[in-house]
Order: structure tokens, then sequence, then C-alpha cells
């Protein structure tokens, strides 16, 4: 069975601030695809970043980065700079077979 | 782009009512996806379908069936609605090779009372 995690239930900042959301998850798989979705309050889940197992390297996106470690299953998401418009849930997720997904981390950006 | 349409924003039934919740999609794509949304839960995968007239169960089917007649349409039943199935309601769609994971809908949220 595979499971993903995401410890932070709701984090708040101020615009401008850095944030980092975590995710770490479980397989068996070898061969894998994690993602990270943003769900804004019209509720429809908007695709931000896919990434397969075999490839570690970290990614940038402009205000966007993604660090993910194999060593410690985890693939964590950071935003610079936040901005009001990043409010939003986040969801972290993993595609073995099926897509499986966390929690879900309530980000709230203040003015 | 792939549109995902979810017919209903909002849901009120009553309890015990039969509850149908449509999904369309405009890509031909073969795999359709029913997810609930619950706070502190996530997203969990209720069933999904890799063809037409074939069906999956997913994590938590009990008290839900689907329907896909065809290629476009994904419904998902309420046989006899309860409380506990109060939730937002996603649909997904996916073709084989996508690299963007799952197009999704923009949810129903239902309510029973």
């Amino acid at each position: 069975a595979q499971k993903v995690t995401q410890a932070q239930t709701e984090i708040s900042v101020v615009e401008k601030e850095d944030v980092t959301l975590d995710c770490v998850y479980e397989t068996r798989d070898t061969t894998y695809y994690l993602f990270w979705y943003k769900q804004p309050p019209s509720g429809e889940l908007v695709f931000l970043i896919r990434r397969n197992s075999f490839d570690e390297q970290n990614e940038i996106s402009g205000r966007y980065s993604w660090n993910f470690q194999k060593s410690t299953s985890s693939f964590n998401f950071t935003i610079t700079a936040s901005q009001v418009v990043d409010s939003a849930v986040y969801f972290c997720a993993l595609r073995g077979g099926k897509l499986t997904f966390g929690q879900g981390t309530i980000l709230t950006v203040h003015p | 782009d792939v549109k995902v349409t979810q017919s209903s924003r909002y849901l009120v039934k009553r309890t015990g009512e039969k509850v149908f919740l449509e999904c369309v999609q405009d890509m031909d794509h073969e795999n359709m996806f029913w997810y609930r949304q619950d706070p502190g839960l996530g997203l969990r995968l209720i069933y999904f379908s890799y063809d037409v007239k074939m069906k999956e169960k997913g994590d938590i089917p009990e008290g839900y069936s689907v329907s896909r007649e065809k290629k476009e349409r994904f419904s998902l039943i309420l046989e006899s609605a309860s409380t506990n199935q109060t939730s937002m309601y996603l649909c997904a769609s996916k073709d084989p090779g996508q690299l963007y994971g799952y197009t999704f809908g923009s949810g129903t949220r239902l309510t029973v009372v």
C-alpha cells in the first residue's frame, strides 16, 4: 500500500515570506511519480509539477521550487516571496498504480 | 485543454434519496476517477474506470456505485444517501500517456440532510 503524509494541516504567513510545504511518502514501487496540486477557492485542482522516481533533480519554476530526496522519501515544495494569490490548499500525491493524495495543507498568505 | 465538467456545483439531498453526480470529459480519455475530499483526509478514491462499462473499486467504495455507458461520461451514484456522505466530490480524467497527472473538475459539494 502507498501513503502520502502532509504533516502541516495549516500554515499562515505574511506576504513576501518564504514558506515550505512538507510531503513524505511511502511506497514499495520502484517506479512511481510524485505530484503537487494547488486547489484555489474555486475548487478545481491545478497541476503544479510531476516528478518521476528516477529524477532527483530539484526544480525551480519562478517563485516555486521542489526538493525531491529519495533517501528520506520526501518531496517538499517551497514558495519564495509568497503572495496573497498563493492562498490555497496544496496537495502532494503519489502514483504507483493509483493516485494517492496527502491530507492537504491549507496555506493562508496575509497581506 | 482537456475539460472535465461536473454538472452541479452544489447539491442538497435528503437522507435515503438516490443521488446521481455526473461528470463529462471532452478529450476521449480512457481513464476516469471519482474522489471524495474531506478536511484532514485529503482526496480518497471511490471508484475508477479504465474503459466503457468497466469499473474498479477504489479505497472507499461502500455506499456508492458508478456507471460508464459512454467514454466521455462517468456517473457516481449514491444508492441511498446518508449524512456521512456529505462531502466534496471531485471527478478526474486521464489519458494513459498523459504527463501531467490527472485533470480535475471543479467539484460538487453535496450536502445530505
